[in-house]
């Protein structure tokens, strides 16, 4: 099992460049999250998905898009990026939370993104 | 204010020392909380889950005060291996609002 798997590990974008995020995971997860990690803060979350074809938005979605078009795939998207959006961002998936029980995320290396 | 606050710290301790770290949050309708583990650029891992009861794993005990709305986190027996920095996560009702505090840093010395 690989887990939780991140491509690519480091990029570096000019101002207005686009680019696609991949998150793979082997686990059968149904739930899957993108978050942003920023120095001084915690993860926050950009979007999730509770399902293949659903998406949901997160606390800090604006300037990203996603896609599970399969189970095993989260794609993040940044249209056009800005120096703001430089972070290391983190895929995670769990089962599907249940009351009562707490299921823990597992997460991705990281890719770490600077925007110049 | 901050939905989940920890102090930054860096905590800095000599092995074989006992180290605390609490961690306070806003919600009273919080439903479940954990410690994770991060290493210096690498992602975040479990530790431990926060149960009521409080519960203990090895040299880590996590307690849960609902009451007045913190969670702590105790290792005994400080390792060289347990430097890192910890979060304080929380899962509010709903399920996926889940918070995580900017983590605590611990180093441990020789």
């Amino acid at each position: 099992n690989a887990g939780v798997t991140q491509t690519p590990k480091f990029r570096v974008l000019k101002t207005g460049q686009s680019m696609t995020l991949l998150c793979a995971q082997d686990m059968n997860h149904e739930y899957m999250y993108w978050y942003r990690q920023d120095p001084g803060m915690g993860l926050r979350l950009i979007h999730y998905s509770v399902g293949e074809g659903t998406t949901a938005k997160g606390e800090v979605p604006d300037g990203y898009n996603v896609s599970r078009l399969k189970k095993q795939n989260f794609l993040l998207g940044l249209e056009s990026a800005a120096p703001s959006q430089t972070s290391v961002y983190f895929c995670a998936s769990s089962y599907p939370l249940t009351p009562g029980i707490s299921y823990e995320q597992y997460f991705g290396p990281g890719t770490r993104l600077t925007v110049t | 204010r901050k939905e989940v606050e920890q102090d930054p710290g860096p905590f800095n301790v000599p092995e074989g020392a006992t180290v605390a770290f609490n961690c306070t949050y806003s919600n009273s309708a919080s439903q479940s909380f954990f410690w994770y583990r991060q290493d210096c650029r690498k992602e975040p891992k479990l530790l431990m889950s926060v149960y009521s009861s409080g519960n203990e794993d090895g040299r880590f005990t996590a307690q849960l005060n609902r009451a007045s709305q913190y969670i702590s986190l105790l290792i005994r027996d400080s390792k060289l291996s347990d430097s890192a920095t910890y979060l304080c996560v929380v899962r509010n009702t709903g399920g996926f609002k889940t918070i995580f505090g900017a983590g605590t840093r611990l180093f441990v010395k020789a």
